[in-house]
């Protein structure tokens, strides 16, 4: 089974721009969990998503936003971006399933992340 | 308040050394990871637990409910176990994974 894949790999931006980033689940996985990870504050939870639904989300504020696709294919959005989410932008897809199955609860598979730097 | 806490915070060790890491939680947890991050950014689950012991390989996790502490143990410890190891806890007052701040471990032959 091919693992998860992020797109991009790698992303320089500037203050006050928006970007998309894309991630790929393991093939039949149907939750997808976002991740930042700075130098500061570690690694903090972003949101998951299961079955195109939202189901979780941690304390960014609004400008942070995902959604999910009928494919479980997922993308998070950035919008005017700030020096500070400058950060590595960490995907996980598992096997939860939608009765309360969240998906700490579930072993969790990660990509390799979206280097995103905001200049 | 949901805390956890990793110990140490780096770690160096000479090639077949036991290895022991520690984490330590605030209240009571649904489930408890041990995840490995590789220079270059890429996590590796190595442990998902919500009590007793889990081995794999040289790696062995523990966890004790009643302590709220869990530890990650690596036997014969080898160069390519250098990474960093992140404990992160799901905690029954809240949906969400808590990350500690991880242990820079590395061994040397």
């Amino acid at each position: 089974k091919a693992g998860v894949t992020q797109t991009p790999r790698y992303l320089i931006k500037t203050r006050g721009q928006q970007v998309t980033l894309s991630c790929s689940p393991i093939s039949g996985h149907r939750s997808v969990s976002w991740y930042q990870q700075t130098p500061g504050q570690g690694l903090q939870f972003l949101f998951e998503y299961f079955s195109e639904t939202q189901r979780n989300k941690g304390n960014f504020p609004g400008r942070f936003s995902g959604r999910q696709f009928s494919n479980s294919r997922s993308e998070m959005n950035v919008s005017t971006l700030e020096l500070g989410d400058s950060a590595l932008y960490l995907c996980a897809s598992s096997s939860a399933s939608g009765t309360g199955g969240l998906a700490g609860l579930n072993e969790q598979f990660f990509g390799p992340g979206t280097r995103l730097t905001v200049l | 308040k949901n805390e956890v806490e990793q110990s140490p915070q780096n770690l160096t060790a000479q090639e077949g050394e036991f290895i022991t890491i520690n984490c330590s939680y605030s209240v009571g947890i649904s489930a408890l990871h041990w995840l490995q991050q590789h220079p270059g950014g890429g996590i590796v689950s190595l442990f998902m637990l919500s009590s007793g012991k889990k081995k794999h390989g040289r790696l062995i996790a523990t966890i004790n409910i009643q302590e709220k502490h869990s530890s990650l143990h690596i036997t014969a410890s080898h160069p390519r176990d250098s990474a960093v190891y992140i404990c992160a806890v799901i905690f029954y007052n809240t949906d969400k994974l808590i990350f500690g701040t991880g242990t820079r471990l590395q061994v040397f032959p």
